[in-house]
């Protein structure tokens, strides 16, 4: 399944690094999440874009920035992160992200390292 | 705050049935998914139920009962590669965001 995509699959950066992981779907879908994944924790919804506004931000550290210049593109611009925030970062999209039966297509994850 | 418990881990037999279970206390209930999760690898939708009762699907069903804010994910006829963490998420609001997940059950199949 190749309907969202993410580069790099692996990233190990130092504290004062600045790095940007990024997501693409070819699915015509027109909302677009970005999600951290750790250990025994379950998935976390950080940001959601829909026809690229921004329309969640769930108290995520200023540390993390997205951006979606279209609706097939969305990043994540990291700067100055913590070891804290080593974790699978998962994107996924959604058709329309205005209905609850709205179902999320999740990309492979990138796997972060931060030293 | 939206609370979601699954068991953490869980065996069987290859060829047999498992039922993994899902409760949850939510503030609204719109929806729940189930997702299959391979280690290192995507999230991949196996089901939604918004109405009680069972939703079958080949070899996997799910079930909802909302008045006991309860799930469950049955595989039959289990497959070796049907070893991964299986992931309970509930939409507690009127949009897709408002998803909340449990930690994931991680399903081994033994011979």
């Amino acid at each position: 399944e190749t309907g969202v995509t993410q580069t790099p699959r692996h990233l190990v950066m130092g504290m004062t690094n600045k790095k940007s992981l990024k997501c693409e779907q070819h699915l015509g879908h027109n909302a677009m999440y970005w999600y951290k994944q750790s250990a025994k924790k379950p998935l976390e919804l950080m940001f959601v874009y829909s026809l690229e506004e921004r329309v969640e931000n769930n108290s995520v550290p200023s540390r993390f920035s997205p951006e979606c210049p279209n609706s097939s593109h969305l990043f994540l611009h990291l700067h100055t992160l913590q070891p804290e925030d080593s974790a699978l970062y998962l994107c996924a999209s959604s058709p329309a992200g205005t209905s609850a039966a709205d179902t999320q297509y999740f990309g492979p994850g990138t796997r972060l390292t931060v030293l | 705050g939206q609370n979601i418990d699954q068991p953490t881990e869980m065996t069987a037999t290859e060829g047999a049935i498992v039922q993994i279970n899902c409760t949850y206390q939510t503030s609204g209930f719109n929806g729940l998914f189930w997702y299959q999760q391979h280690a290192g690898e995507a999230p991949t939708f196996l089901s939604y139920n918004v109405l009680d009762g069972l939703e079958e699907k080949g070899r996997f069903s799910s079930f909802l009962s909302r008045s006991k804010g309860y799930s469950y994910l049955l595989l039959k006829e289990l497959q070796m590669k049907d070893s991964a963490s299986y992931l309970c998420a509930v939409n507690s609001g009127a949009g897709s965001y408002q998803l909340t997940f449990g930690k994931g059950t991680k399903l081994s199949v033994i011979p």
